[in-house]
């Protein structure tokens, strides 16, 4: 049973645009939250990260939303770059947790220039 | 560099024989992990190690050994592989468990196991 879901395996947007990219989790005890991504052949980079206290982080072109009510979250890229195209992870993390992260799927990102 | 590395990169064998997949970081971290990531499913984390001499399983541990002698070094042992064990590892490192402190991932070793 999968706790961080992410349940679009692929996204193509043009450059310029918006991309949203979207994660849902159904474990109530998640308190952190970050976004990896991910070019083929190198291993996963941190993205931006958000706490359970906040409902919006921003870096640069990347803001990463939380609603946890609905329990999801999205991460926003504006504006779509090329250099973007890859695949994104959503990871989920419980304070204090020596288990540290759970990933969902990943979103291949693919920005047409 | 600040780097997590891995060895091999690739590799092909055959089921039963014995491998070893070697990880290093040069960051001085404290806390090391394996990840395998398999079509679907994501990155599930196999083992950890908080500090040195101190390991754990995570979620798919079956099949797999850890060791960590020395703080930098963090082998992956698979004592007779199996295809189910073909996948895409990673290793990650990072200071502590704090929620500030993202891991840093090697760029994975590729098994397949014939």
């Amino acid at each position: 049973d999968q706790q961080v879901k992410q349940n679009s395996p692929s996204l193509s947007v043009q450059e310029g645009r918006i991309s949203i990219l979207n994660c849902d989790y159904t474990n109530s005890m998640f308190d952190y939250f970050l976004w990896y991504k991910k070019y083929p052949a190198e291993g996963p980079t941190f993205l931006i990260s958000i706490s359970s206290i906040k409902d919006k982080n921003e870096d640069g072109r990347f803001t990463v939303f939380l609603n946890k009510s609905a329990k999801h979250l999205s991460l926003h890229i504006v504006p779509s770059q090329p250099g973007d195209s890859a695949v994104y992870f959503c990871a989920a993390s419980v304070s204090g947790s020596a288990r540290q992260l759970t990933f969902g799927s990943g979103t291949q990102l693919t920005v047409l220039p | 560099e600040a780097q997590v590395t891995q060895n091999p990169r690739y590799l092909i064998t055959v089921t039963g024989k014995k491998l070893t997949v070697t990880c290093s970081q040069n960051m001085n971290h404290e806390y090391m992990s394996w990840y395998r990531q398999d079509p679907g499913l994501g990155l599930r984390q196999i083992y950890y190690s908080m500090n040195v001499e101190v390991t754990d399983k995570g979620d798919v541990p079956e099949g797999y050994k850890v060791s960590r002698k020395e703080k930098r070094n963090f082998p992956l042992i698979l004592e007779s592989p199996s295809p189910n064990q073909t996948s895409l590892y990673f290793c990650a490192s990072s200071f502590g468990t704090g929620q500030d402190r993202p891991q840093h991932f090697g760029d994975g070793t590729r098994l397949s196991i014939l």
